[in-house]
């Protein structure tokens, strides 16, 4: 079955430092997102993206976030400037159709971010 | 704005038991999408099950069924004859139809004793 790949599995890095986390969604999928996830806790929305833009984006996706889909199969989220409060658990997510379809997210692994 | 509550942040059950795990949520549309998602210690999000809001029919996969209630805005989930392999953080989430993302609950964190 094919399925979302992100990596790399565990990212360290720096305070302040620039970080780039990469996804490989499900070839025939057209909409893609990023989620965070705090220790465990609440599965929280970053942004979506469709048709090379941004569908929708939440709070938490301010200026120090960005998204690209640089070809035709990854789909990146950078950090510009890390904050500690940013260390998580990235997934990064696939659907073949958006919200007006029952097409449920296909996640990948997870991407472990932590910020020292 | 649309809300997902999981009233219950743990739940546990017998093995072979059944177990019921709730989910409300709040939206003023009238035609959206229910999914529960399973997360087991390595942390994979799994789709569980799935319901549209516009079906009256309850959705069940295997062992797993739903409790739709539109009116009640509650969307339960029932594990039947549970197996060590259930123990998991599971997530009930919505997706509306008006904006291209998926909201999730704060999860249910379910223990099976064998």
């Amino acid at each position: 079955e094919p399925e979302v790949t992100q990596t790399p599995s565990h990212q360290v890095t720096q305070m302040g430092q620039e970080v780039i986390l990469r996804c490989v969604p499900i070839s025939n999928h057209l909409y893609f997102y990023w989620y965070r996830q705090i220790l465990g806790q609440k599965v929280e929305f970053l942004v979506s993206f469709y048709n090379n833009e941004i569908s929708e984006k939440s709070e938490i996706f301010d200026d120090q976030f960005s998204v690209e889909r640089p070809d035709g199969s990854n789909f990146t989220l950078k950090i510009r400037s890390t904050k500690l409060e940013d260390s998580a658990m990235y997934f990064c997510a696939s659907s073949e159709e958006g919200g007006a379809y029952n097409s449920p997210l296909h996640f990948g692994n997870g991407t472990r971010l932590t910020v020292t | 704005a649309q809300t997902v509550t999981q009233s219950q942040p743990e739940m546990s059950v017998q093995e072979a038991e059944t177990v019921t795990l709730s989910c409300t949520y709040d939206t003023s549309e009238s035609d959206y999408y229910l999914f529960w998602y399973k997360q087991p210690p390595s942390r994979q999000m799994i789709l569980v099950i799935r319901q549209e809001a516009y079906k009256q029919q309850n959705a069940t996969e295997n062992r797993f069924s739903v409790n739709f209630q539109k009116a009640a805005k509650s969307f339960s989930l029932k594990i039947s004859d549970s197996q060590l392999g259930d123990a998991a953080m599971y997530f009930c989430a919505y997706r509306t139809t008006s904006y291209d993302k998926v909201i999730f609950g704060p999860g249910t964190s379910l223990s099976v004793i064998p």
